[in-house]
């Protein structure tokens, strides 16, 4: 299976960090990518991580541990905005194609 | 430039209509997707074309038939749909099918089988 496990839902108050972690099974795995969705919108693309470290993004950062089957997205100085789903998603190839298979999100509140 | 775009928003049909959605990207990409997102759910990869063939099918009941007609454009034919099919339908676009590609999505149609 491709099976990719995240919190269901985070709170968090503006201007605080939170960190939203990601598992995935490592069979065929291809690479981890971080879209976020608003309510009604479509999923945006944040950060892609194919190797083991840490990417930084402005205010987002993205970290991978291919050996753990493990990631996570570091939001800092959070605004209100910043309330949406976090999805994690991993590229799995199939017959030198990638599929994504999404997580089922992270719905994060960012509260005053 | 990073849209892509979907016709129509919003759409009702019949279980016995035909109707057909579109989403078009003008970013020179060749893979294409089709992705169903039912509410507070993920989205989920129906079909991947790349270089206007279908390379993936994720075993998608036939009353789903996808069509591209050249490197711009995607379809996705509707006929004989259920009510369960209701949910958001998204379009996606990456430079290629290819590892490492990070997809592009469009606004999606929201669809509702009555």
């Amino acid at each position: 299976g491709q099976n990719i496990d995240q919190p269901t839902e985070m709170t968090a108050t503006e201007g605080a960090i939170v960190q939203i972690n990601c598992t995935y099974q490592t069979s065929g795995f291809n690479g981890l990518f971080w879209y976020q969705q608003h309510a009604g919108e479509a999923p945006t693309f944040l950060s892609y991580n194919v190797l083991d470290g840490l990417e930084e993004k402005g205010r987002f950062s993205s970290f991978l541990s291919r050996s753990k089957g493990y990631s996570y997205l570091l939001l800092k100085e959070l605004q209100m905005k910043d309330s949406a789903s976090y999805l994690c998603a991993g590229g799995f190839m199939n017959t030198g194609f990638q599929k994504l298979v999404f997580g089922t999100g992270t719905r994060l509140l960012v509260s005053p | 430039d990073t849209e892509v775009t979907q016709t129509p928003k919003h759409l009702v049909m019949g279980m016995t209509n035909k109707k057909s959605l579109k989403c078009e990207q003008h970013m020179g990409h060749r893979a294409m997707y089709w992705y169903k997102q039912k509410a507070k759910k993920p989205p989920e990869l129906m079909f991947v074309y790349s270089y206007e063939k279908l390379s993936i099918n994720e075993s998608v009941p036939s009353r789903f038939s996808p069509e591209c007609p050249n490197s711009s454009l995607l379809n996705l034919h509707l006929h004989a749909l259920q009510p369960e099919d209701s949910a958001l339908y998204l379009c996606a676009s990456s430079q290629e099918a290819g590892g490492g590609r990070e997809q592009y999505f469009g606004p999606g149609t929201r669809l509702t089988v009555t």
